[in-house]
């Protein structure tokens, strides 16, 4: 079974750290992604990426960044944690029409 | 610009009733098609897809959907739910471009089976 892990279930961080969230595959996919799900709104892309050191903007890109140094590996970065980034995050893998795996989430709150 | 709208937020249907989940869609090219389940503090899992072919999908935990390139609709269907099938659906939809398969999904629709 293809496996996306992500490094944290649930996070805690004050108003203005830098915040790392690790997603990590183990079936040589190139494609990865980064969501945030909120209630009522479903799930939005914030960044994604085809191939190493290969990155795009998704639908709601401001205050985050991304990093991808080797292909198993998909970091998503918050610059300077806000209390509006508070949500569940999820990363996800794909190999061309195979429909994506999900990781379990990371449930990140900034107080 | 590709855009999915799930009716229906919240769906309460008695056990062992029939249920359908309605998904409609917006694009300009050809598309695929696909419904997700997410079952409380978990990831998302893949229910079914519909890539090409028969226009009716048949996935896992007996869900089943039904693909109309008139009505631009994609919707999901059970004929006797259980229990276990509480949880949230989530279509999707992404352009039929080889090597792009950036999914666009819908806010969801939470499914509640009453014993």
């Amino acid at each position: 079974d293809v496996k996306v892990t992500q490094s944290s279930r649930y996070l805690v961080k004050r108003t203005g750290e830098k915040v790392f969230l690790e997603c990590v595959q183990d079936m040589d996919h190139e494609n990865m992604f980064w969501y945030r799900q909120d209630p009522g709104l479903g799930l939005r892309l914030i960044y994604f990426s085809y191939d190493v050191k290969m990155k795009e903007k998704g639908d709601i890109p401001e205050g985050y960044s991304v990093s991808r140094e080797k292909k198993e590996r998909f970091s998503l970065i918050l610059e300077s944690a806000s209390t509006n980034q508070t949500s569940m995050y999820l990363c996800a893998s794909s190999y061309r029409t195979d429909g994506y795996t999900f990781g379990s989430g990371t449930r990140l709150t900034v107080v | 610009a590709q855009s999915v709208t799930q009716l229906d937020s919240q769906v309460p249907v008695f056990e062992e009733a029939p249920v359908e989940l309605r998904c409609n869609y917006s694009s300009s090219v050809s598309v695929y098609l696909f419904w997700y389940v997410q079952y409380p503090n978990q990831g998302l899992q893949l229910l079914l897809k519909y890539l090409s072919g028969s226009t009716l999908v048949k996935g896992i935990n007996g869900f089943e959907a039904e693909f109309n390139k008139s009505q631009t609709s994609f919707h999901l269907r059970k004929p006797s739910v259980h229990i276990s099938d509480t949880a949230e659906y989530f279509c999707a939809v992404s352009h039929s471009n080889f090597g792009n398969e950036k999914l666009t999904f819908g806010t969801g629709t939470r499914l509640t089976i009453i014993p």
